[in-house]
Parts: structure tokens; C-alpha cells; sequence
């Protein structure tokens, strides 16, 4: 079955620590991005990729970071400068030459320790 | 600075009621607008609206968009618990490398049998 897989489900980050969340997806998209939701605030865009090795800070991109090595990967980084990191990551793709319409993964919930 | 503004935030009604939820938007170079479900972790797409004037429907579901006015509204006719969930408008913006999605807060709307 194609899709977007986000790993894991949750994940507990200390003071100071770099942590990684996962999103792969085999349906063949060239587009990723990825949000974050906190209640009450709908989703924010961190960052996002229309191609292999090149993206663009989306609106708090502040305290993370991306690489986009493969076409399937776009793993984000969340580093001990994000002083807030406690929330719902959601990563998306889109079809090739119709970005408009996002598929979604299941999501990361992220908590601090 | 674009906006996506939903109204009403929360909203609570009985099987069998009609629900109109609003979104009202303030962008620079608007492409799209776009409907989405969320119930549990992932948004499933509902709607895209491009055009004016021109209903969208899927079952119970319609909606329409007002570019000259800057909004769209969602209808659920006959709600079941079912469609209780976040309902998400978001716009599509810019193009090319550029296009991404802005998220308005949404809408949780909770249906009682």
C-alpha cells in the first residue's frame, strides 16, 4: 500500500537533546513538508521540499532543521535551540505538478522529559 | 502577513442538524482553497476550490468559495457522530518552489447522537 509513514507515534525529548522524526513516503511525490499542530492553533508550516536537495523555511522553521537526500525521506530534525518543542508533527506530500492537494501521515507527538 | 481565519471554533449540535462552517482568508497570491477532516491524527482531504461560484459536493458535504468576498463555507447536511472531527480550511499559496499551505485554527465540531 502506498502512503506516508511517520515514526515513531511518540517521542520523548530531554533538555539540550536533538531529536529526529522520520516521514518516508513511496507514492512517488516530489513534494514534502512538514507542520506542526498545537492545540487550539491549527498547523504551521516548518519547512518544506519540491525537490531533492533543496528546501525552503516555511513560517518557524527557528529550531529546526531538514535534509533532503532522497525523493521517499524528508526527515526533521527538532534542536535544543527550539525552546518549545512539545506538539503534534504532521508530515505531508503532494502529487508532482499538483501541489495543491497534501497527503498526510499519521503523525509524531512530541513531549519533553 | 496571509490569514486564514475559521469561524466558529468549536460548535456542538444534534444528529440530524445542518452545520455551515466559515473560513475567511487574507492572502497575497492565492491559488487554492482547500478543505480537510481531521478526526483523529491525519487530515484526509475534503475539497479544493479554485473557481467562484461553483459547489462542490461529496454526499452530505458541499461547499463553495467567494473569491471576491474572500471566504468559503463548508456545509454538512444531516450530520451523523461520525463527522464529528477538526475541520481544517487551508489556502494554497504562491507556485513553483514557493507553493505551500497556510492552515486556518480550525473548526471542532462534535455531533451527539
Amino acid at each position: 500500500d502506498g502512503g506516508i509513514t511517520q515514526s515513531p507515534k511518540y517521542l520523548f525529548r530531554k533538555e539540550g537533546q536533538n531529536v529526529t522524526l522520520s516521514c518516508e513516503q513511496n507514492l512517488n511525490h516530489d513534494a514534502m513538508y512538514w507542520y506542526r499542530q498545537d492545540p487550539g492553533q491549527g498547523l504551521r508550516l516548518i519547512y518544506y521540499s519540491q525537490i531533492v536537495n533543496d528546501f525552503q523555511k516555511g513560517d518557524i522553521a527557528e529550531g529546526y532543521s531538514v535534509s533532503r537526500e532522497k525523493k521517499e525521506s524528508f526527515p526533521l530534525t527538532v534542536t535544543s535551540a527550539q525552546k518549545n518543542p512539545t506538539a503534534f508533527y504532521l508530515c505531508a506530500s503532494s502529487i508532482p505538478g499538483s501541489n495543491e492537494k497534501l497527503f498526510f501521515g499519521s503523525g509524531t507527538q512530541l513531549s519533553v522529559l | 502577513e496571509d490569514k486564514v481565519v475559521q469561524s466558529p471554533l468549536s460548535l456542538v449540535v444534534h444528529e440530524g442538524d445542518t452545520v455551515t462552517l466559515n473560513c475567511s482568508y487574507e492572502v497575497t497570491n492565492f491559488r487554492s482553497l482547500l478543505w480537510y477532516k481531521q478526526e483523529k491524527k491525519a487530515p484526509t482531504f475534503l475539497f479544493m476550490l479554485t473557481s467562484s461560484g461553483i459547489e462542490k459536493k461529496s454526499g452530505r458535504l458541499s461547499s463553495i468559495l467567494d473569491k471576491k468576498e474572500l471566504f468559503s463555507i463548508l456545509n454538512i447536511t444531516a450530520t451523523q457522530t461520525g463527522d464529528s472531527a477538526v475541520y481544517l480550511c487551508a489556502v494554497g499559496l504562491g507556485g513553483g518552489s514557493n507553493y505551500k499551505l497556510t492552515f486556518g485554527k480550525g473548526t471542532l465540531l462534535t455531533v451527539n447522537p
